[in-house]
């Protein structure tokens, strides 16, 4: 099956430091989607990409839609506690709706004081 | 609020006893979804229903069945847990067709003894 690849694995960083993560895959989605997700609760979305190229923000988080429609990115500037979790990508294929989602394997963000 | 619920939050069941996991949602969505999530592992997609119509994915085994009995409610029946089915398993739900939204519940927790 299909399968993104999602690095880093794991992220140690201080307070205040902006965050870098990203995904790539060998087949093309037509959706982008980033999820975070705290322990014992299910994933929360955070952005979703609709547009190869297409560049969004939801405020300290910014993610973009790769032209090739087989990579995203996700940005977090000034690391905050509470962004501690880990960080899914995640994909689908068709243009909406019924098909499910395939996951990036997260990348666990540790924020340390 | 309209939200997906997952009951209950903590199951422990024994081996080869079966077990059902239930989903509500308030959503009014079309399509609803059950993903299993191993420890450390991103979500895996076992099944899904488009209103009434079931969509099984090719490598979910034959030990986990699915009943949606109303717009509102999705169960997942596992019939003989084994001690590798111990698993975090997360419902979420759609509208439909063209629509991104996915929300996702809370999540049962599954323990094996």
């Amino acid at each position: 099956g299909q399968q993104l690849n999602q690095s880093p694995q794991s992220m140690f960083i201080q307070e205040g430091e902006d965050v870098s993560m990203n995904c790539t895959s060998s087949s093309i989605f037509n959706t982008w989607l980033w999820y975070k997700q705290d322990p014992g609760e299910g994933p929360v979305l955070l952005i979703a990409l609709y547009k190869a190229g297409e560049l969004t923000s939801n405020g300290r988080l910014t993610a973009q839609f790769g032209i090739t429609r087989k990579d995203s990115f996700l940005n977090i500037s000034a690391s905050i506690p509470s962004d501690v979790g880990i960080y899914f990508c995640a994909g689908q294929r068709s243009g909406g709706g019924a098909d499910g989602l395939t996951f990036g394997k997260g990348t666990h963000l540790i924020i340390q004081p | 609020d309209a939200m997906v619920i997952q009951n209950p939050r903590y199951q422990v069941t024994q081996f080869g006893k079966p077990v059902t996991l239930s989903c509500s949602q308030t959503l009014n969505h079309n399509v609803m979804y059950w993903y299993q999530q191993k420890s450390s592992q991103a979500p895996k997609l076992l099944f899904h229903y488009y209103d009434k119509d079931f969509n099984n994915e090719a490598d979910t085994p034959d030990n986990f069945q699915s009943r949606r009995p109303n717009t509102s409610f999705c169960f997942l029946d596992i019939r003989s847990p084994g001690l590798g089915d111990a698993a975090m398993y997360l419902c979420a739900t759609v509208r439909g067709r063209g629509n991104f939204g996915y929300t996702f519940g809370s999540g049962t927790r599954l323990t094996v003894v």
